[in-house]
């Protein structure tokens, strides 16, 4: 059973369009985050929700729009999008929040043209 | 604010060599301390964490680390290493309390050779 699930694995697409990444967990956590890899495979968080509730937002342009309709999923639209956020992007999750272990999904790996 | 810096990006060494992956993390507030291994096209996995109590924490495939306060350290271990933990290695720290985030060091790549 895969613990953090993303999909899709890839998406290739250009400049200009929206795109979403969805993300579900069946480890029971309560807390889930995104986080960006960029090329030189730098991770950054992105957001962080807990039981449906937004509880970190770094500085990240407000194209990329998190949703979490129950707390076993958590979805990443992006808008517009742009050259620069070609990454992978990761989904995670974790029980209460930071002290635990984070369980990380395999990545989405978004390429803009 | 809380800061991690490795200090190599990447490691070369032998099959059965020892290794060690150095990580400094700068930090106001009490800390947890995470290593986390991504082998090639996948996601993150933990590798070990250091919550509190013993300074040394141990990983189940032979890897450890020390916490070492006064030094800000987080130094990750092993004593003979195999071709399968050619990986890039991602220290981490958090905060202790509260809901917090993991903030990342820039990676190590271990490359293991015959």
């Amino acid at each position: 059973d895969t613990a953090v699930s993303q999909t899709p694995k890839y998406l290739v697409t250009q400049m200009g369009n929206d795109k979403s990444i969805k993300c579900e967990q069946n480890l029971g956590h309560d807390t889930m985050y995104w986080y960006k890899q960029d090329s030189k495979k730098f991770l950054k968080i992105m957001f962080s929700y807990n039981n449906k509730e937004l509880i970190i937002n770094e500085t990240v342009p407000n194209r990329f729009s998190p949703k979490s309709p129950d707390k076993a999923h958590l979805n990443l639209h992006i808008n517009s999008l742009e050259l620069g956020d070609s990454a992978v992007y990761f989904c995670a999750s974790s029980q209460d929040g930071g002290a635990y272990e984070q369980y990380f999904g395999p990545g989405t790996r978004l390429t803009v043209t | 604010a809380q800061s991690v810096t490795q200090l190599d990006s990447q490691v070369p060494v032998f099959e059965e060599a020892p290794v060690e992956l150095r990580c400094n993390y700068s930090s106001s507030v009490s800390v947890y301390l995470f290593w986390y291994v991504q082998y090639p096209n996948q996601g993150l996995q933990l590798l070990l964490k250091y919550l509190s109590g013993s300074t040394l924490v141990e990983s189940i495939n032979g890897f450890e680390a020390e916490f070492n306060k006064s030094q800000t350290s987080f130094h990750l271990r092993k004593p003979s290493v195999h071709i399968s933990d050619t990986a890039e290695y991602f220290c981490a720290v958090s905060s202790s309390g509260g809901y917090n985030k993991l903030i990342f060091g820039a990676g190590t790549r271990l490359a293991v050779h015959p």
